[in-house]
């Protein structure tokens, strides 16, 4: 499986734009860049996700390299609810639905007011 | 975004009990539902994968016998812990794929005490 990586930690100011990095150097050219966060005591959130194109949606901005080898999740002005653990994950379009989802440690966002 | 509903939230029982744990997909049909376990300050950790109708796949290290997992339905999925102990307290997490969309949603989660 390829595999992600992530910082451990990140700080944010309230109402200021954040950007969260993740590499995966060893993406397959089927591989989704998938962007999950998890809120304190609560289970996942669906994020965003792509492919090869910039993504947005009403949450945040996805922006891929163009080799496809790193990856960053925007928050355009972060609030306080904002603060949780950030996971980037590939998901192979082959598999389907089948596919297993390893989620790594994440990126602990924390939102300064 | 699609809902999975997970219950209880919460649950507390005595060592040697069986604990059953509720996953809905409510908007949606769920050919895959996962279900993951949490330690504090730790990663999420799949236990195992089930497609409807199927047995269900579980990771090396989980005891199937101990972690039964039905999934009998494409809005159903249920985990039942056998014989809780102590070391079995987490938090569990259901996740239902959507048919067709290669994005997974999750249950709110169900944390278990055995006491």
């Amino acid at each position: 499986d390829a595999k992600t990586t992530q910082p451990n930690s990140m700080e944010s100011n309230e109402e200021e734009p954040v950007h969260l990095p993740c590499n995966h150097s060893t993406i397959s050219g089927t591989d989704y860049i998938h962007w999950y966060r998890q809120l304190p005591s609560q289970g996942p959130e669906y994020v965003i996700h792509g492919l090869t194109s910039n993504v947005n949606n009403r949450m945040a901005s996805l922006a891929i390299a163009e080799d496809r080898k790193s990856s960053t999740l925007i928050l355009h002005r972060a609030t306080l609810r904002d603060a949780a653990v950030y996971y980037c994950i590939l998901r192979d379009v082959r598999f389907g639905g089948y596919q297993k989802v390893t989620f790594g440690t994440g990126t602990k966002l924390q939102v300064i007011p | 975004g699609a809902v999975v509903s997970q219950h209880p939230s919460w649950v507390i029982c005595k060592s040697g009990t069986s604990v059953k744990i509720e996953c809905r997909s409510l908007d949606f049909q769920a050919t895959t539902m996962f279900w993951y376990r949490q330690f504090p300050k730790q990663s999420l950790m799949l236990m195992a994968t089930s497609n409807e109708g199927s047995k269900a796949t579980y990771e090396q290290g989980v005891e199937k016998d101990k972690f039964l997992i039905n999934h009998a339905s494409l809005t159903l999925s249920t985990l039942t812990v056998t014989s809780a102990h102590p070391e079995d307290s987490s938090f569990y997490i259901c996740s239902g794929k959507r048919t067709a969309k290669n994005i997974q949603y999750f249950g709110a989660g169900t944390r278990l005490s055995v006491l």
